[in-house]
């Protein structure tokens, strides 16, 4: 069965203040890894799709990195508009497994 | 472009009856999943319809039940509730082997008093 565990489970950071959340996943066969966030009262917003080890992803202030064994969500000199929850979510190869397992998410809060 | 659409936004329900859910997918996705998210067990997946017809389910009982129109619109419905059905339901749909994934709707509350 597949598995995601997320750290930390909230992070305060102040504004400008760079930081790195964690994703640990196990999975029979990766088909991809993604990264949402979630702001309070709406759905998981997409950020990144992650297929393989080695690879990097950007989009303003966030950078996904992949391992075989993690991705790790890095945020560069975070502003307060970043608070959310990030979510993190993989989908395993195989018939059946097409869905996506999410860990229970790292709640960031950024202070001005 | 319009998104997911979710209706209604809040339900409160008694326990012991049913309630139906509904889902408008982003006009060309026909795969449309619906999400169950808990504070205690986070985001968990319920089902997956493509062309009418259910083709993935989680590990939830037969009290949870979906389908999907011609159309691509889905429905959720869960018969005889229970408290611990209180939850926020999400529905997400795609292009089946896109990049950006699922693109997800705002939810449903659900309260079961």
């Amino acid at each position: 069965e597949d598995q995601v565990t997320q750290s930390p489970e909230a992070l305060r950071l102040q504004e400008g203040e760079s930081s790195s959340l964690n994703c640990s996943y196990t999975v029979s066969g990766l088909r991809g890894l993604f990264w949402y966030r979630q702001d309070p009262g709406k759905g998981p917003e997409f950020l990144f799709t992650l297929y393989s080890a080695g690879e990097e992803k950007e989009k303003e202030r966030l950078k996904a990195t992949l391992t075989k064994k993690e991705s790790f969500l890095h945020i560069t000199a975070p502003k307060p508009e970043d608070s959310a929850t990030y979510l993190c979510a993989v989908m395993g190869s195989g018939f059946g497994n097409e869905k996506l397992t999410f860990g229970t998410g790292t709640r960031l809060t950024i202070i001005p | 472009k319009a998104g997911v659409t979710q209706t209604p936004r809040y339900l409160i329900k008694t326990r012991g009856q049913q309630v139906t859910l509904s889902c408008s997918p982003i006009s060309g996705h026909r795969s449309v999943s619906w999400y169950q998210q808990t504070p205690g067990q986070g985001l968990q997946f319920l089902f997956e319809y493509f062309s009418e017809t259910q083709r993935n389910k989680g590990n939830f009982p037969g009290r949870f039940s979906g389908r999907q129109f011609s159309n691509s619109r889905s429905e959720m419905n869960v018969s005889t509730l229970e408290l611990g059905d209180s939850a926020l339901y999400l529905c997400a749909s795609r292009i089946i082997g896109a990049d950006y994934g699922y693109t997800f709707g705002s939810g449903t509350r659900l309260t079961v008093v």
